[in-house]
């Protein structure tokens, strides 16, 4: 089972709303992924945890703070953002093979933001 | 830094004609993976296929397989009898095997299935 499930399948929210998105997967990947999609363009890394530990950042504004409370979830927590962040949140799994390597990332079916 | 191009920004095709999709790609790295990835309308990223760049051999996939040439750094993905299903946005990816786990990808190829 090749399956990674992700809630809300939209959202909108006002510039002053908290809101969080979550993803989950049961196949026993160790790294999840956080990307960001704007239309008709491809997804854009955003954050990455291993073992449960954040080991990339790529520089993404405070106002998104992932989390992951164990191996199998991942969430976004969203919080003042602005209308330039309305796109669609990707989150991904990998099994790492060994170490530092990764194997194939496997995505869910995102979330589309709107940010009014 | 690694770069992922795909020169073909749309292509349209007749259902159960043959389709061949390019990526050419950037890296001073020895070991990696190529992927090709179809984005349908319903948005869900989903695996075609999967190359190891230390394998000799294309990798297919039922109706998909690839034409990987490493000295050449291009990656081809060849669509056999295309069906109106196979319309997507399909995206070449890059990772590396060691270190940062981060897939770069091409700008994507919107590829239409006409009946």
């Amino acid at each position: 089972d090749t399956e990674v499930t992700q809630t809300p399948k939209h959202l909108v929210m006002g510039m002053t709303n908290k809101k969080s998105l979550k993803c989950e997967q049961h196949m026993g990947h160790r790294a999840m992924y956080w990307y960001k999609q704007k239309a008709k363009k491809p997804p854009e890394l955003m954050f990455v945890y291993s073992y449960e530990k954040l080991s990339i950042n790529e520089s993404v504004p405070s106002r998104f703070s992932p989390e992951c409370p164990n191996s199998s979830l991942l969430n976004l927590h969203l919080h003042a953002l602005q209308p330039e962040d309305s796109a669609l949140y990707l989150c991904a799994s990998s099994h790492p093979t060994s170490g530092a390597s990764t194997d194939t990332q496997y995505f869910g079916p995102g979330t589309r933001l709107t940010v009014l | 830094a690694q770069t992922v191009t795909q020169s073909q920004p749309e292509m349209s095709v007749q259902e159960a004609e043959t389709v061949t999709l390019s990526c050419t790609y950037d890296t001073s790295e020895s070991n990696y993976y190529l992927f090709w990835y179809k984005q349908p309308p319903s948005r869900q990223m989903i695996l075609v296929i999967r190359q190891e760049a230390y394998k000799q051999q294309n990798a297919t996939e039922n109706r998909f397989s690839v034409n990987f040439q490493k000295a050449a750094k291009s990656f081809s993905l060849k669509i056999s009898d295309s069906q109106l299903g196979d319309t997507a946005m399909y995206f070449c990816a890059f990772m590396k095997i060691q270190g940062a786990q981060k897939l770069v990808f091409g700008q994507g190829t919107r590829l239409t299935i006409n009946p």
